[in-house]
């Protein structure tokens, strides 16, 4: 699978938009890209998942350009409950295959 | 209403002594997986199940066993826990196709005394 980097860590106050990015420099053609949240004991919860391009749920955006070697997180207007662990995935997701985390990136938003 | 169930929160157990936890699922999932998790770290994958056929993955400690009775259980063994193997246990579910997420449990937190 595809090893993914993420920034260890993310600062940021209430009502901005945070940007995490995720590099894959060997995502393979058939792989998708997955972000999950995790709250502290708590399990990771799927947040959103693209192919190429822009995908945008009522939660996030997730942007990918074209070479497919990285990814953006976008979380808009950020509050204090969305200080969490945030975790790219690259791969296949179901199918059998596996479902490997990498360090993921601690954002903390403050007031 | 929760999906994916693991049981119990918390356990307790003694060095040495074997311990099992469960997880269920409630919605007939084709893959289960189980992840160990350690303080501030990211979840490790131990191994999982798509039906019937287990997959583990390499470095997975002998230690830890699994079994998957039919589509909505799965259990992991631990058969000898060690003081190193106190971690909080993910169960995860997905239904086994392209471009479908996973669903996870809220996780056992084991203690080793």
């Amino acid at each position: 699978l595809a090893k993914t980097t993420q920034p260890i860590s993310m600062d940021s106050y209430e009502g901005q938009e945070v940007n995490i990015t995720c590099s894959h420099n060997n995502i393979a053609t058939n792989d998708y890209i997955t972000w999950y949240q995790q709250f502290p004991s708590q399990g990771p919860r799927f947040i959103i998942q693209g192919y190429k391009t822009k995908v945008t749920n009522e939660v996030a955006s997730l942007f990918i350009p074209a070479d497919r070697k990285s990814s953006t997180l976008s979380l808009p207007r950020v509050s204090l409950s969305d200080t969490a662990v945030y975790y790219c995935l690259v791969g296949l997701t179901g199918g059998g295959n596996k479902l490997t985390f990498g360090t993921g990136t601690q954002l903390k938003v403050e007031l | 209403d929760a999906m994916v169930i693991q049981n119990p929160r918390y356990q307790v157990t003694q060095f040495g002594k074997p311990v099992t936890l469960s997880c269920s699922q409630t919605l007939n999932h084709n893959v289960m997986y189980w992840y160990q998790q350690k303080s501030s770290q990211a979840p490790k994958l131990l191994f999982h199940y798509y039906d019937k056929d287990f997959n583990n993955e390499a470095d997975t400690p002998d230690n830890f066993q699994s079994r998957r009775p039919n589509t909505s259980f799965c259990f992991l063994d631990i058969r000898s826990p060690g003081l190193g193997d106190a971690a909080m246990y993910l169960c995860a579910t997905s239904i086994g196709t392209l471009n479908t997420e996973a669903f996870f449990g809220q996780g056992t937190r084991l203690t080793v005394v």
